[in-house]
């Protein structure tokens, strides 16, 4: 079946540090990926996505995230972690049946300063 | 502005009790989506619509209706709501029917409590 693991439920980091979220897909072929992000008691908002070509996808608020096929993942990256970035993210697939996005459980950032 | 609304926002209610939330947007979309989002189980799509009148069943239908009337409004049912459906339910919509290479945008959630 179909799914998309975030191994980490919950990750802190120290404001300026980087980071570093996973993702690990279970699909037959490569599906598109996304990461987004949810502020608290916000909607979801995207980061970035991933259909084809280049590995490493550059995404809003200095986020990016490479493609790893040999891995089956798909890691968020931020080299200096702020604030503000404190928020739930989830990774999320769109694979070869059905049509709609499959989600990870999610993964809590928080920041310590 | 480009959004996804949802009303209401937050919904305390009885077991039985019908209710509706609406979702709208005003993107001229043909993909809308309903998901209720659960902790440690992330976003599961309860239904979709591919355009008016095309409506199919996702993860998660048990318990729920929907109907595509027109282009902008995809409103979720639940006829008899039980306390497992407590969540929180986000409605979503995108360009393309296929909604694989295009983005979905969120509405803001709506946050339901079935007593």
């Amino acid at each position: 079946a179909q799914s998309v693991t975030q191994p980490d439920i919950h990750i802190t980091v120290s404001e300026g540090a980087s980071l570093e979220l996973r993702c690990n897909y279970s699909y037959g072929a490569t599906p598109y990926l996304f990461w987004y992000v949810q502020s608290p008691g916000q909607g979801l908002q995207l980061l970035l996505k991933y259909f084809s070509g280049d590995t490493l996808v550059q995404g809003i608020k200095g986020f990016e995230a490479e493609f790893k096929r040999s891995q089956s993942s798909f890691n968020l990256r931020k080299p200096s972690v702020h604030w503000s970035d404190a928020a739930e993210y989830f990774c999320a697939a769109f694979g070869e049946y059905g049509n709609k996005l499959v989600f990870g459980a999610g993964t809590i950032l928080r920041v310590k300063s | 502005e480009a959004q996804v609304t949802q009303n209401p926002r937050y919904l305390i209610t009885v077991t039985g009790k019908k209710l509706t939330v609406t979702c709208s947007q005003n993107m001229n979309h043909e993909y809308m989506s309903w998901y209720r989002q659960d902790p440690g189980l992330g976003l599961r799509q309860i239904y979709y619509s591919m355009n008016v009148e095309v409506t199919d069943k996702g993860d998660v239908p048990e318990g729920y209706k929907v109907s595509r009337k027109e282009k902008r409004n995809f409103p979720l049912i639940l006829e008899s709501p039980s306390p497992n459906q407590t969540s929180l339910y986000f409605c979503a919509s995108s360009l393309l029917p296929a909604a694989s290479t295009d983005t979905q945008y969120f509405g803001p959630g709506t946050r339901l409590t079935v007593l």
